[in-house]
């Protein structure tokens, strides 16, 4: 009973391309994300959605599209993959903001690694 | 814009007592987080702070002051599986609504 699962954990593929990659969270949270973690080990986020509505969109380009279908599930589909997209790709979810201590806490899922040769 | 600075690397030994420290530098602020992260795992959370001072919870406490944007996380007893990324994260109060942003991880070595 994994609370935050996400599909599949490596992904090898070519460039250009399209490829996705499926989160579910069954903690009955509000908000999901998506994080990319680089080489370098640098966390950083890409997406947010609220109740299945998107609130972060940072400078990630287009070719990467999130959608989510239901508030527990966020998936990233990427397009014409590059050599640049390699990385660990981090889901999260967390409750929403209204009270709470611990608001905003991430929970995270296990990553998706990422390889584009 | 947004700024979170942390040391890159640090050593220490079995037993002694490390502590990392966290700068920052954001759009309002609504808490600041640690989390550690061991290779090729997910991140895990460690502490929260949103008040001033000090919080603990067993070998672990994290500090916060605001009015100078420092955090530090404070690790005693080290033990050889503390090894890992520790990462500063804080929490806006702007557009980013929920989201975390973090800095660049410690990577914290212990040896025996």
């Amino acid at each position: 009973d994994t609370a935050v699962s996400q599909t599949p954990k490596y992904l090898v593929t070519q460039m250009g391309n399209d490829k996705s990659i499926k989160c579910e969270q069954n903690l009955g949270h509000d908000t999901m994300y998506w994080y990319k973690q680089d080489s370098k080990k640098f966390l950083k986020i890409m997406f947010s959605y609220n109740n299945k509505e998107l609130i972060i969109n940072e400078t990630v380009p287009n070719r990467f599209s999130p959608k989510s279908p239901d508030k527990a599930h966020l998936n990233l589909h990427i397009n014409s993959l590059e050599l640049g997209d390699s990385a660990v790709y981090f889901c999260a979810s967390s409750p929403g903001l209204a009270g709470g201590r611990r608001t905003g806490e991430l929970f995270f899922g296990e990553g998706s690694r990422l390889t584009v040769l | 814009g947004q700024n979170i600075d942390q040391p890159t690397e640090m050593t220490a030994t079995e037993g002694a007592i490390v502590q990392i420290n966290c700068t920052y530098q954001t759009s309002g602020f609504n808490g600041l987080f640690w989390y550690q992260q061991h290779a090729g795992e997910a991140p895990t959370f460690l502490s929260y702070n949103v008040l001033d001072g000090l919080e603990e919870k067993g070998r672990f406490s994290s500090f916060l002051s605001r009015s100078k944007g420092y955090s530090y996380l404070l690790l005693k007893e080290l033990q050889m599986k503390d090894s890992a990324s520790y990462l500063c994260a804080v929490r806006g109060i702007n557009q980013a609504g929920t989201a975390l942003i973090f800095g660049k991880g410690t990577t914290l070595s212990v040896s025996s």
